[in-house]
């Protein structure tokens, strides 16, 4: 079965420091993988997408991820985190046996602190 | 403005008692989604529908019904409610199951 790990539960970092939530992830065949943030009190927003092509994906507000087949890693990155980037981010995964569907995984908290 | 809404926000109800999240969409997608969130589980897909009259089950559909009548409706109706489906729910659409835009959510408790 399709799955995602998120192993921490909780990353903490201060302003203006680069930023790394990690991702792995367990499919058969090719994945198409996902992250989305999470505001308090609001819905998930779709944050970037890997599909195929280059393995550094870039999305919004400044966030990007690397595609690591061999480590089977798609961790999410920015260079330099803003308090306003204090969210909860989860990654996802196409399941592929059913092919139409996303699979969550459990989610990381990100605090950045000034 | 483009947007998911869910109603009601907030909903506290007993056990056995009938009720209906509605899900509304102005998007003109065809894909459509619910999810419950609950602490260290992440979200869970419910049901989800490709287009008007399919839909299909998710990793956790017992408890619960949907319908797709119309594009831009979603309901998620719990026939009997009980305690365990105390939680988070967040209905959700796209133009596929790439990029979905979600809704703010209905945090439903049963007592």
């Amino acid at each position: 079965a399709q799955s995602v790990a998120q192993p921490e539960d909780q990353v903490n970092v201060a302003e203006g420091n680069p930023l790394t939530v990690k991702c792995t992830y367990s499919v058969s065949g090719n994945p198409y993988l996902f992250w989305y943030v999470q505001y308090p009190n609001r819905g998930l927003q779709f944050l970037l997408k890997y599909i195929t092509g280059d393995n550094l994906v870039k999305g919004s507000y400044g966030f990007e991820a690397e595609f690591n087949k061999s480590q089977t890693s798609f961790h999410l990155k920015k260079p330099s985190a803003l308090v306003s980037d204090s969210a909860l981010y989860f990654c996802a995964v196409r399941d592929m046996e059913y092919g139409n569907k996303l699979v969550f995984g459990a989610g990381t908290i990100l605090r950045v602190k000034s | 403005e483009a947007q998911v809404t869910q109603n009601p926000r907030y909903l506290i109800t007993v056990t056995g008692k009938k009720l209906t999240v509605t899900c509304s969409q102005n998007m003109n997608h065809e894909y459509m989604s619910w999810y419950r969130q609950d602490p260290g589980l992440g979200l869970r897909q419910i049901y989800y529908s490709m287009n008007v009259e399919v839909t299909d089950k998710g990793d956790v559909p017992e408890g619960y019904k949907v319908s797709r009548k119309e594009k831009r409706n979603f309901p998620l109706i719990l026939e009997s409610p009980s305690p365990n489906q105390t939680s988070l729910y967040f209905c959700a659409s796209g133009l596929t199951y790439n990029e979905q835009f979600f809704g703010p959510g209905t945090r439903l408790t049963v007592l």
